[in-house]
C-alpha cells in the first residue's frame, strides 16, 4: 500500500469549499484511493473513494490527477459539523486484505 | 437500516477482570474487524472475521486478547485480566465484502476504563 501525505491541519469558513489534499506519489496501478473521516470521540466515518476517475457522492467530491500521484477531497459547502480528521489511505482492492491503516490525517477547523 | 451496534457504550474494569465488548455488523455484512485507539493515538487495526472464521489477526496482542464471530449473534472482543494499558475506545468496523472490503462502517465505539 502506497504512502499518504496530508497537511497536519488546514482551516475552513463555514458555507465555504474545504478542499483538502493528499499526496500519493508511489501509488500503484491497482490501488484506490480512500477517504475516511472521524469526528470527535466518534468511530471514523467512510466518505468516498477512487481509482482514478472523479467521484462524487452526497458527502463530498474525490479529484484525483491523471498521473494518480495526489488527490483532493472536496466538501462542497463546509459546516460545523465537518470538523474532524480526515484520514486519505491508499490500498490495493485485491486479494482479503482488508485492514485499514490510518496515518495522522488532516484535523480540520471549521469556523463561523 | 440500522448502522453497526456496540454495546456496552463504556465499561468499567478493574485490574484482572475480563472485558467483554460486542459488535452487531450492519445488516447483511458478514466481514468484521475490531481497531483500538488508545488515548491521543490514531487508530489501530486488531482483527478480521468473517463468520466462525479468523481471517487476519496481525494486529491483536499475542496474549490475554481473543475475538470471535459465531454463526449466530454479535462478534466478541474479549480481554482477560485487564491492565490499565488496555484503556482505549474499541470500534468495529462492518463491510460488504468482496471488492468493497474497505468500505468500512464504524460502530460508535466501546469505551473501556481500567481501574
Amino acid at each position: 500500500d502506497a504512502k499518504t501525505t496530508q497537511p497536519t491541519s488546514m482551516d475552513c469558513a463555514e458555507g465555504r469549499a474545504a478542499n483538502l489534499p493528499c499526496n500519493h506519489s508511489t501509488i500503484s496501478g491497482n490501488e484506490y484511493v480512500y477517504w475516511y473521516r472521524q469526528i470527535h470521540s466518534q468511530g471514523p466515518q467512510y466518505i468516498i473513494h477512487g481509482l482514478k476517475n472523479n467521484e462524487t457522492n452526497e458527502m463530498a467530491s474525490l479529484i484525483i490527477t491523471e498521473d494518480r500521484k495526489s488527490s483532493t477531497l472536496i466538501l462542497p459547502h463546509a459546516t460545523l459539523r465537518d470538523t474532524a480528521v480526515y484520514y486519505c489511505i491508499s490500498l490495493s482492492n485485491t486479494g482479503t486484505a482488508s485492514k485499514l491503516t490510518f496515518g495522522t490525517g488532516t484535523r480540520l477547523q471549521v469556523t463561523l | 437500516n440500522a448502522g453497526v451496534m456496540q454495546n456496552p457504550r463504556h465499561l468499567v474494569r478493574r485490574r484482572g477482570q475480563e472485558a467483554r465488548l460486542r459488535c452487531s455488523p450492519m445488516k447483511g455484512h458478514s466481514h468484521v474487524y475490531w481497531y483500538r485507539q488508545l488515548p491521543e493515538e490514531g487508530l489501530k487495526f486488531m482483527v478480521y472475521l468473517q463468520k466462525e472464521n479468523i481471517i487476519d489477526e496481525s494486529g491483536m496482542p499475542k496474549e490475554r486478547f481473543s475475538a470471535e464471530f459465531p454463526k449466530e449473534g454479535p462478534s466478541i472482543l474479549r480481554i482477560q485480566q485487564v491492565v490499565r494499558g488496555d484503556s482505549a475506545a474499541y470500534f468495529c468496523a462492518s463491510s460488504p465484502g468482496t471488492g468493497r472490503f474497505y468500505e468500512q462502517y464504524f460502530g460508535p465505539g466501546t469505551r473501556l476504563t481500567v481501574t
